[in-house]
């Protein structure tokens, strides 16, 4: 059975430009998480969804991000216009339940901003 | 409000054990997990532990809990180079259902 999966794998970007990250959930999981880790410090959230619903976003820093589920599969996260402070590391998980069920988490997007 | 803080970096000769240590702010955490990240992957799950309970093994890991301390603890026994990665904690408690909070990660450095 395929992981989480998420692309691109590296992105570099110059400031004021637009990224778009996708995740590719794990099938048959409704829920799906955005977290991203900065600069070496902790992982922390930004938002999950229920199918193509947003369950929780308090995570999410401002309205630069957007992030969406159409169609309850895969999601995308994009970052518009990106700042230097968004640099860092963007995590994706799946769970087939919610609460404490585990997390799968995919391998990150690393996001360079210029 | 959470927060979950981790030493930064330890370093081990392989065949010693490693102790990774965490400490929690919330104490209605329900879960408590330890995640390994190796370089180039994503986050894995390598135990966890219910917050009525002191200790759990689980081949060569041990995790201890003290909830006074709202200290966590994971002993990984026989350390062999495999097990140079980052380790997490992270916690999930009941205001907040799904959502993860991760400590800084503590990188493990296994020598020979």
């Amino acid at each position: 059975e395929a992981g989480v999966t998420q692309f691109p794998s590296h992105s570099v970007i110059e400031k004021g430009q637009t990224v778009t990250l996708r995740c590719d959930p794990i099938s048959g999981h409704d829920n799906l998480y955005w977290y991203r880790r900065v600069m070496g410090k902790e992982i922390k959230f930004l938002l999950h969804f229920v199918k193509e619903s947003k369950q929780d976003e308090s995570g999410m820093p401002n309205n630069r991000f957007l992030a969406e589920r159409t169609g309850g599969t895969y999601s995308t996260l994009k970052v518009q216009p990106a700042e230097l402070e968004d640099s860092g590391v963007y995590f994706c998980a799946s769970s087939q339940y919610g609460g404490a069920n585990e997390q799968f988490f995919g391998p990150g997007t690393r996001l360079t901003v210029l | 409000g959470e927060d979950v803080e981790q030493s930064l970096f330890l370093s081990v000769r392989e065949g010693d054990s490693s102790v990774i240590n965490c400490t929690y702010t919330d104490s209605s955490s329900t879960y408590l997990y330890w995640y390994k990240q190796e370089p180039g992957a994503g986050l894995q799950l390598l135990t966890y532990i219910f917050s009525n309970m002191d200790m759990k093994q689980d081949q060569r890991l041990t995790v201890l809990l003290n909830k006074k301390d709202k200290h966590l603890s994971l002993r990984i026994a026989d350390t062999q180079t495999g097990d140079s990665a980052i380790y997490f904690c992270a916690e999930i408690y009941t205001g907040t259902a799904s959502k993860l909070t991760f400590g800084t990660g503590t990188r493990l450095q296994v020598t020979l």
